[in-house]
């Protein structure tokens, strides 16, 4: 499957500890995108590359959360000291351009 | 904050039945709205990407219609089956690449 993969996809960790979520994108798609998604929402943008740039960062929902795509492939999502407002569905997703994109199965996170 | 509703939030219906959601949007700085269909423990799956005022998409027995100047769209499933059971979601794109989603219409087909 050449599919847009995610991993892990569950988490569960303590309040407090720093958790890491990991995305391979399709592969010939330069454009790669994180978004989160609480219970009865649409997803919500948090940052998005191309290649390795991170073109827009500002959504970010605080200083605790970055991201990573440093060979311009894979990108990495942390978020440290992790609380209990932080437990979601974490996406991501891949383009070639501004066209479709094309969503990985998330990694659901639960802080306790 | 760009503003994107989607309704009803829920919808049930029989199979067969024929049904249509509705996704408003901002009508100024519009470049492209894309419809996604979101099955339980699957990843959400385009459905379309319409960027021009009046575009009408189909694929099988899904459609959908847009209308820039007023800011919605909408999204027509004829024949309704219970595998078309998901979450249908629409998102704004801006200009910033950022897909806005709405909340989604959980569609739900009974047998």
């Amino acid at each position: 499957d050449t599919g847009v993969s995610q991993d892990p996809r569950h988490k569960i960790t303590k309040r407090g500890q720093n958790v890491t979520f990991r995305c391979d994108p399709i592969s010939e798609h330069n454009r790669l995108y994180w978004y989160r998604q609480t219970l009865g929402q649409g997803p919500e943008f948090l940052t998005y590359f191309q290649n390795e740039a991170q073109l827009e960062k500002s959504r970010l929902l605080s200083d605790r959360f970055s991201a990573e795509r440093p060979k311009g492939s894979f990108s990495t999502l942390e978020i440290q000291r992790t609380e209990q407002g932080d437990s979601a569905m974490y996406l991501c997703a891949s383009s070639y351009s501004v066209d479709e994109q094309f969503f990985g199965p998330g990694t659901r996170l639960t802080v306790l | 904050i760009l503003n994107v509703e989607q309704s009803p939030q829920s919808l049930h219906v029989q199979e067969g039945d024929s049904t249509n959601f509705t996704c408003s949007f901002p009508s100024s700085n519009f470049y492209a709205l894309h419809w996604y269909r979101w099955e339980t423990a699957k990843s959400p799956e385009a459905l379309f990407v319409m960027t021009l005022n009046g575009d009408e998409k189909k694929k099988g027995r899904i459609s959908a219609t847009l209308n820039t100047k007023e800011g919605y769209s909408y999204l027509y499933i004829k024949g309704s089956q219970p595998e078309d059971s998901a979450t249908y979601l629409c998102a704004f794109l801006t200009a910033g690449n950022m897909l806005t989603f709405g909340g989604g219409t959980r569609l739900m087909v009974k047998p």
